[in-house]
């Protein structure tokens, strides 16, 4: 049973640029949440889809916007590379009417701007 | 979410008992209390929760204060594969259709000395 896979693992881009990161959920799940780890942080919460509709979002801006596709896969779009925007991504999913939420996290894009 | 405090930093030495602290003052009736742990180059992946009993299963045990105001996570014999940073996190009840977003701290990063 595959787990949560994320590609690329790493990413090089110019500022000013556009990057897409895709995830593929782990088997069974519905829910897949997007998140921005920079270096020394904890992550940090973009946003989630269910239903191939972003039900929550965190405090990030319009430059960066998501997709769901009926497989339950998943596209994190960054528009307008800024060199702040250099981070790990991580993708998670979970069932969301599942028991405990339990959510399981991919190993991550790592996005650097130059 | 209400707010957790963690210690930046612990150690540990090998085989012995690691006992993690977690402040969440601010805690509601509603709110589980979530461990995660992120290994050097992962994404973070569950650890354990709960919600006002102890819990164990086989990664770890989950003390909780009695008035719920704080937590500690018990690794009972630390192996150097268990030195990563460790968050405690505060989420309100599984199923919320509003969504269940983590809201990470800085966690505690725990060194295991051989």
């Amino acid at each position: 049973d595959a787990g949560v896979t994320q590609s690329p693992t790493h990413l090089i881009k110019t500022r000013g640029q556009q990057v897409t990161l895709r995830c593929s959920p782990k088997s069974g799940h519905d829910t897949v949440s997007w998140y921005q780890q920079a270096l020394g942080q904890g992550p940090q919460f973009i946003f989630q889809y269910y239903e191939e509709e972003e039900r929550q979002r965190g405090n990030f801006p319009d430059r960066f916007s998501g997709h769901q596709f009926p497989n339950y896969s998943s596209e994190l779009n960054v528009n307008a590379l800024l060199l702040g925007d250099s981070a790990l991504y991580l993708c998670a999913s979970n069932i969301l009417s599942g028991r405990t939420n339990e959510q399981y996290f991919g190993p991550g894009t790592r996005l650097t701007v130059t | 979410d209400a707010k957790t405090t963690q210690p930046n930093s612990m150690e540990s030495n090998e085989e012995e008992p690691v006992h993690l602290p977690c402040n969440h003052s601010t805690i509601s009736g509603t709110d589980y209390i979530h461990w995660y742990r992120q290994l050097p180059s992962q994404g973070p992946e569950y650890v354990i929760h709960g919600l006002t009993s102890n819990v164990n299963n086989r990664m770890a045990s989950l003390a909780i204060a009695e008035d719920r105001k704080s937590s500690t996570l018990i690794l009972h014999r630390a192996t150097l594969r268990d030195a990563a940073v460790y968050y405690c996190i505060l989420r309100t009840l599984p199923n919320n259709n509003a969504g269940n977003m983590l809201t990470f701290g800085g966690g505690t990063r725990l060194m295991v000395k051989p």
